[in-house]
């Protein structure tokens, strides 16, 4: 499968600070990505998907103002979680949307970064 | 009612047992279903796909999709330790859960297989 990477794997902030996390796609273009959030024992909630060159698209809930998405390239997304607070202590998982031979898609998924804000 | 329900277990099964997943769904436009399978503070992995009512296999792993009764499963045949881990249900009603339909997720399973 399709290879995408996160960075940084694990980060630990201060109540207050910004925190940026990247996305790549390594081995296809992706003009689609998604950021996901995933609390301890919940299930992955979908935050906003990331359409290259344009602005994001945030589901129902999620602050725009606060959890800044990027998608300047068609390898790279960033998720810039401003003025942190403990609560927003998560995994964040991101996902890359590939069209494979015969028309379907599928989301290749990073290995998600820990956030932890003390 | 959630659009998407999953025990999440934990299900603990010994070495070699046949290993049966499932998940329930509201969401009747739902048409494509997926399992992933995810490690430890890892992203998740797809282990199977499947478009609409039926099975499908792969090696060790049968889906199983029944739309009448909105219910779908997952069965790992003589499962090995190497198979623990949490397993997640998905579907969406496009072909991508991209906006037009978004992935939504089962809460996942925790799996446990003992040596």
């Amino acid at each position: 499968g399709a290879v995408v990477s996160q960075h940084p794997s694990w980060v630990i902030c201060k109540s207050g600070t910004s925190v940026k996390i990247e996305c790549r796609s390594l081995d296809f273009q992706a003009t689609t990505m998604f950021w996901y959030r995933q609390f301890p024992k919940q299930s992955l909630m979908l935050m906003a998907t990331s359409n290259e060159g344009s602005k994001a698209t945030y589901e129902q809930g999620v602050e725009k103002d606060k959890f800044l998405i990027n998608h300047a390239s068609l390898t790279l997304s960033t998720l810039t979680v401003t003025s942190a607070h403990p609560e927003d202590s998560s995994f964040y998982i991101c996902s890359s949307l590939g069209l494979l031979a015969g028309g379907n898609y599928e989301q290749y998924f990073g290995p998600g970064t820990r956030l932890t804000v003390t | 009612q959630k659009e998407v329900e999953q025990d999440p277990g934990p299900l603990s099964v010994p070495e070699g047992a046949i290993v049966s997943l499932n998940c329930t769904y509201s969401n009747s436009a739902f048409q494509y279903f997926m399992w992933y399978r995810q490690y430890s503070r890892k992203g998740p992995e797809l282990l199977m796909y499947t478009y609409s009512s039926g099975n499908k296999e792969d090696g060790r792993f049968t889906a199983q999709v029944d739309k009448s009764s909105k219910y779908i499963s997952l069965f790992i045949r003589d499962s090995q330790p190497s198979d623990s881990a949490t397993y997640l249900c998905a579907m969406s009603a496009s072909n991508y859960g991209g906006s037009q339909g978004n992935l939504i997720f089962g809460k996942g399973t925790k799996l446990s297989v003992k040596p």
